[in-house]
Order: structure tokens, then C-alpha cells, then sequence
């Protein structure tokens, strides 16, 4: 039963337009989701989170939506440039502020994003 | 440059065998989980080290073992390996509020 889900195997943008990003979840314990960057042969790189007391985040070319209600987020990459080029994660969380078992962060299958110069 | 460095990058093992894999995270990060990543998959939870004591664990077997160490290492353990073990090992410790650091990994053929 898959929590975390990227319905978009791959996506593929020209540069300079806006990327967007989808990833829908199940679980209503998760309160915190985070997108990670993953080049080949490298781990996965923290991009953006989102604590679900909001509705948006921004930082720089990258926003991550929050629609609770719905259970979907988005990631908008504007503009997109060709070393955005990358596998996308979607991940969440029940809450990375507290101790215990938390920290457990459920990835989707991720998103291979392509931006064509 | 995350601070969490993994080693080795990439082995290969037999049906049966043992292995160990080894993390090496930032001074002060006392939380560190390791994540198994199949090919086509997303990363998926194996367990949570804080302060040296398993305090989470995911849908893995009892012979997906680990160990946490004083000076911020930590290690894997998969012992009676299968095929099905191959994939990328992620090791990650706790940076701020909300983030996690990821290594590189090391990638596990079993054969």
C-alpha cells in the first residue's frame, strides 16, 4: 500500500518555463513533507519542506504547495534551467520536530524531470 | 556536501553471505536511519539510531541489523543475503528541524 504517491513517472519542460511537480499521500498522520533532488550516483539532496500548518513555501525558483484537504502537494520550479534535470522524491512525515520514531520519512517513487535547453 | 559519508560505494556478494555498511555522519547529529532503495523505488525506511539504540524500525526482517556508534558512525548489518538485497543503502542523520542529510550511498549487488 503505497502512502506516498508520484503519479508522474517522468516530465519533461523547455528551459525557462515552470516545472510542476505532483505527489499525492494517504496517511492524514503525515504533518510534515519535504522534496528531495536526486542525481545519479549521489544521495538524495533536501530541496524544499512544508509543515502542514501551511499552504505554501517558497525558496527562490522553488515553491511547494499544500492542499490538505486534497492530500496533494505540488513542487513549481520557475524557471527551469537544465541542471534541474533530476529525479524528483516526494516524502513525508508524521513530524521531524519531535523524538522517538518520527524522523521516518515515507518517498514516493519519484519523478524524472528533464529540462530540454 | 551533506557531511554523512558511506563506505564502500559499491560491492558485490553471494546468495548467503553477510555484509556491513558503514556511516559516517556529521559531529552532533545524534539521530542517523538507513534507507533501502530499489531500482525504480523510492527510498524505504529499514530503522532509527538515537543516542546508540534502535528507537524505529521499518518493514524489514530481523537479519537487517545495526549499530550506532559514540562518534557519530554507524553501521548496517544484512546477514543470509538475497537477491532481492540488491539496491542503493542510504544512510541519513538529522540536520534541523525537519531535514534530513543523506551520503551518497553504497550500492549492494547480491548475485
Amino acid at each position: 500500500d503505497q502512502q506516498v504517491k508520484q503519479n508522474s513517472p517522468s516530465l519533461s519542460v523547455q528551459e525557462g518555463r515552470i516545472s510542476i511537480l505532483n505527489c499525492d499521500y494517504t496517511n492524514s498522520m503525515f504533518d510534515y513533507f519535504l522534496w528531495y533532488k536526486k542525481y545519479p550516483a549521489e544521495g538524495p539532496t533536501f530541496l524544499i519542506s512544508i509543515s502542514s500548518i501551511k499552504d505554501k513555501n517558497e525558496d527562490g525558483r522553488f515553491t511547494v504547495f499544500l492542499n490538505k484537504s486534497a492530500k496533494h502537494l505540488s513542487l513549481h520550479i520557475v524557471p527551469s534551467q537544465p541542471g534541474d534535470s533530476a529525479v524528483y522524491f516526494c516524502a513525508a512525515s508524521p513530524d521531524l520536530n519531535s523524538g522517538g520514531s518520527n524522523y521516518k520519512l515515507t518517498f514516493g517513487k519519484g519523478t524524472l524531470l528533464t529540462v530540454n535547453p | 556536501e551533506t557531511g554523512v559519508t558511506q563506505s564502500p560505494t559499491h560491492l558485490i556478494k553471494t546468495r548467503g553471505q553477510q555484509v556491513t555498511l558503514r556511516c559516517s555522519s556529521q559531529s552532533g547529529h545524534n539521530t542517523v536511519s538507513w534507507y533501502q532503495q530499489a531500482l525504480g523505488q523510492g527510498p524505504q525506511f529499514i530503522f532509527q539510531y538515537y543516542r546508540e539504540e534502535e528507537n524505529g524500525r521499518g518493514n524489514f526482517p530481523p537479519r537487517f541489523s545495526g549499530l550506532q556508534f559514540p562518534n557519530y558512525s554507524s553501521e548496517l548489518n544484512v546477514n543470509a543475503l538475497e537477491l532481492d538485497d540488491s539496491a542503493l543503502y542510504l544512510c541519513a542523520s538529522r540536520g534541523g528541524p525537519g531535514e534530513l542529510f543523506f551520503g551518497e550511498g553504497s550500492r549492494l549487488t547480491v548475485l
